[in-house]
């Protein structure tokens, strides 16, 4: 079974259309993440949940609109899409961890959106 | 947030040692130092964590010195398949979800060759 799963793997789209990805995580964990890498291979985060309340949104325009049904999913709705929008977009979850295990990471396989 | 300093790229051969090191001048008391592996077309994946001295597991060790200020990810004996980028990240794990620890940077490239 797959810790971390995200779809679309691939998503092509105008501008101006709306879409969503999904992102569905099967651990157990309390917070997922919303992280976008640009072509330039920068990764930066967009968007955090703990149990299903918004904890961090840096900076990232409104077009973009994070919902979380529950712990399990984090789902990002994209409006208005531009084509600054084109990057992959990868969802991640996180426990807190005892001892050593800080906040370890887990990485779902990204959603390359391009963006004509 | 602690900031991170990495080489851009290295490069190296099949069955070398690879040390890469991170500076990390500004890391607080609480923060952890965290590595990860992100090869094309996939997310990143956790490779190590440590707070202090040196941390070993079946993939990876990480050094880290008194002060705390750099730590150095050691890949032993490397294969083809060890070519991916490299992240360091610093944070406190803060279990709420906050940024800290989140900033992933550039990575360090890493390129071995036969």
């Amino acid at each position: 079974d797959t810790a971390v799963s995200q779809t679309p793997k691939y998503l092509v789209t105008q501008m101006g259309n709306d879409k969503s990805i999904k992102c569905e995580q099967n651990l157990g964990h309390d917070t997922m993440y919303w992280y976008k890498q640009d072509s330039k291979k920068f990764l930066k985060i967009m968007f955090s949940y703990n149990n299903k309340e918004l904890i961090i949104n840096e900076t990232v325009p409104n077009r973009f609109s994070p919902k979380s049904p529950d712990k399990a999913h984090l789902n990002l709705h994209i409006n208005s899409l531009e084509l600054g929008d084109s990057a992959v977009y990868f969802c991640a979850s996180s426990s807190p961890g005892q001892g050593a295990a800080k906040n370890i990471q887990y990485f779902g396989a990204g959603t390359r959106l391009s963006v004509l | 947030l602690a900031k991170t300093t990495q080489p851009i790229s290295m490069d190296s051969y099949e069955g070398q040692e690879v040390n890469i090191t991170c500076s990390h001048n500004n890391i607080a008391t609480n923060d952890y130092i965290t590595w990860y592996q992100q090869f094309p077309s996939q997310g990143p994946r956790f490779i190590i964590q440590g707070y202090k001295t040196k941390v070993t597991n079946e993939v990876a060790s990480l050094f880290i010195p008194a002060d705390r200020k750099s730590s150095t990810l050691s890949l032993p004996r490397v294969s083809l398949s060890d070519t991916a980028v490299y992240y360091c990240l610093v944070g406190a794990g803060y279990s709420g979800g906050g940024a800290d620890g989140l900033t992933f940077g550039k990575g360090t490239h890493l390129i071995i060759q036969p």
